[in-house]
């Protein structure tokens, strides 16, 4: 296992269209987080699974963000009628609950959306 | 709400040399985590070091080493014998110790970065 993966690396979209981001993590991690990172700024939390459950969600951005991970294993970011302020790099994130470092999350590479 | 701040926008070190990175925190939490990630250009974010609240001793990591001062909320990041592989974007991330699974207390608060430069 070469770490988490991000498919696609780059996307670039038109105001109003709908994108979808997939994630695929370290393989024996249950958890999975995402992150978006506006340009020059620190990575935002906005959402969590724990295996296939989605414990956390009430910091996604709006209703046109959602997520889901339908068997636990990769997941997906959806968002709708995009925004040119939905420009940004959204990061995948994978860690275990059974890890000796508590809190060690390893990031994927990202992938840059950019909304003309 | 956590909040994690990084007054230095950027830095610059000349190779070989030392070089301290800022962070302070706001938390009313008495035990938590304290993270610094590294963030090259067009690459992932990688781990450096981590440090425990709970623990006085600062962590240490090869050239990597904190300063953590809990009473004044602060968490320093000393990079010794500087390379030119450390430049990258580095980040101070706070985490509150997870109580229950849908808390997001797991979640990882991180500040607005400091760009590193390392000069030949």
């Amino acid at each position: 296992d070469t770490g988490v993966s991000q498919d696609p690396r780059h996307k670039i979209t038109k105001r109003g269209q709908n994108v979808t981001f997939r994630c695929d993590p370290i393989s024996e991690h249950n958890r999975l987080y995402w992150y978006r990172q506006t340009l020059g700024q620190g990575p935002e939390f906005l959402t969590y699974f724990q295996n296939e459950a989605q414990l956390e969600k009430s910091r996604l951005l709006s209703d046109r963000f959602s997520a889901e991970r339908p068997k636990g294993s990769f997941s997906t970011l959806e968002i709708q009628r995009t925004e040119q302020g939905d420009s940004a790099m959204y990061l995948c994130a994978s860690s275990s609950d059974g890890s000796g470092v508590p809190g060690e999350q390893f990031f994927g590479p990202g992938t840059r959306l950019t909304v003309l | 709400a956590q909040t994690v701040t990084q007054s230095q926008p950027e830095m610059s070190v000349q190779e070989a040399e030392t070089v301290t990175l800022s962070c302070t925190y706001d938390t009313s939490e008495s035990d938590y985590y304290l993270f610094w990630y590294k963030q090259p250009p067009s690459r992932q974010m990688i781990l450096v070091i981590r440090q425990e609240a709970y623990k006085q001793q600062n962590a240490t990591e090869n050239r990597f080493s904190v300063n953590f001062q809990k009473a004044a909320k602060s968490f320093s990041l000393k990079i010794s014998d500087s390379q030119l592989g450390d430049a990258a974007m580095y980040f101070c991330a706070y985490r509150r110790v997870e109580r229950t699974l849908n808390n997001a207390g797991n979640m990882l608060t991180f500040g607005g970065g400091t760009r590193l430069m390392v000069k030949p």
